[in-house]
Formats: structure tokens, C-alpha cells, sequence
């Protein structure tokens, strides 16, 4: 069964500096999308970045952007120059072909001024 | 202009009670789902509807009955209530099963007592 794991309950970064969320995830399959949600304390869910599997290239948005190892089933979230509106609840997310979806437990993300 | 809404936003009410939780996409999408948030902020798919149709019902409680009158519409319908229902609920559409991203809605705080 495919299983996300974010091993961060919480992290802090100050602000303007760079932060990297992790999260893996575990899978027999190869064709999958890997996401990354923003959950800031008003709730409300916002897509930050997507990665098709099979692409190579890592997927950039702004200040996000992924690294993302196939092979080592890695998919970590770098955030540069932090700022304030940054902080968040950040969940990483597997679905398949199948539609089954799956959410990591969350990271919580405080910026430090 | 909204594109997943969800009512209530706010719902407290007695165990026992029956309750409905509204959702409404002007996204033309074809997949919606329901989610529960718990305490601990997990997020775990309740019911996949696809055109209509079930696709995922992930062993919820059969108090549990989501209604899709038409694919922009995806009602929740929970019998009598208990404690342990009290969590956030969402609601999230997508173009396709399977494919890209989530859309989702600003969540129901639903608070049994």
C-alpha cells in the first residue's frame, strides 16, 4: 500500500531565509503525481507545486520548488526567501492513476521575523 | 468568483442529531470528493463521485451518505451524529480521476456535542 511520510512535525526559518520540508513516500507504481499543499491558519487548502512522475525536471513555482528522487521516492519542498504569509500547515500528497490519494501528516512551517 | 463552496462554514449541533454539509464546484470538473480533517489536522478522502458515480468510499461509517444530484454537486449527509464525527470537513474537485491537482473548498467545522 502506498503510505507518505513527512518526518517534520514542525519546523522554523527566519525570515528571508531558505527552508526544505521533506517528505517520502512508498510505491510499487510508476506513474503517479506528487503535490504540495499549503494550509495556513484560515484552512483553506492552496495548491503550492505539482511534479508529474514522469518528468525529470523539478518543478518550480516563484520561491517553491521540489526535489524530487524518483528512485529514493523523495519529494522535499524548498522555500527561498521566507516570508511572513509562508507560515502554514505545508501537507505533501500522492495520487495515482487510480485516484487513490494520500496525505502526509503535515508539516507545520513558523517565520521567524 | 468562488469555485468550490462548501455550507455551512460552521456547524455545532447535538449527538444525534442528522446534519447535511453542502458543496457546490463552477469549475466544469468531473471528479469531486469529500475529505475529514481531524484534531491532529490528518487529512483522509471520505468518498471519491466521478460524473455522478462512487468511485472510492474509504470504509466510512455507512452514517455517512454523500448525495451528488448532478456532477457540480456533491452533498454529505451524516446520521446520527456522535463525538467522534466533530472534525473539519472538505471538499475538493479535480478536471479528471487520477489526474492533476485538487480544488478545494474552505472546509466545515462541524462540532458535536
Amino acid at each position: 500500500a502506498q503510505t507518505v511520510t513527512q518526518s517534520q512535525p514542525e519546523m522554523s526559518v527566519q525570515e528571508a531565509e531558505t527552508v526544505t520540508l521533506s517528505c517520502t513516500y512508498d510505491t510499487s507504481e510508476s506513474d503517479y503525481y506528487l503535490f504540495w499543499y499549503k494550509q495556513p491558519p484560515s484552512r483553506q487548502m492552496i495548491l503550492v507545486i505539482r511534479q508529474e512522475a514522469y518528468k525529470q525536471q523539478n518543478a518550480t513555482e516563484n520561491r517553491f520548488s521540489v526535489n524530487f528522487q524518483k528512485a529514493a521516492k523523495s519529494f522535499s519542498l524548498k522555500i527561498s526567501d521566507s516570508q511572513l504569509g509562508d507560515a502554514a500547515m505545508y501537507f505533501c500528497a500522492y495520487r495515482n492513476r487510480d485516484d487513490k490519494i494520500i496525505f502526509g501528516k503535515g508539516t507545520r512551517l513558523h517565520i521567524l521575523p | 468568483d468562488t469555485a468550490v463552496s462548501q455550507t455551512p462554514k460552521y456547524l455545532v449541533t447535538q449527538m444525534g442529531n442528522d446534519k447535511s454539509i453542502k458543496c457546490e464546484q463552477n469549475l466544469g470538473h468531473d471528479t469531486m470528493y469529500w475529505y475529514k480533517q481531524d484534531s491532529k489536522k490528518f487529512l483522509k478522502i471520505m468518498f471519491s463521485y466521478n460524473n455522478k458515480e462512487l468511485i472510492i468510499n474509504e470504509t466510512v461509517p455507512n452514517r455517512f451518505s454523500p448525495k451528488s444530484p448532478d456532477k457540480a454537486h456533491l452533498n454529505l449527509h451524516i446520521n446520527s451524529l456522535e463525538l467522534g464525527d466533530s472534525a473539519v470537513y472538505f471538499c475538493a474537485s479535480s478536471p479528471l480521476a487520477g489526474v492533476y491537482e485538487q480544488y478545494f473548498g474552505p472546509g466545515t467545522r462541524l462540532t458535536v456535542t
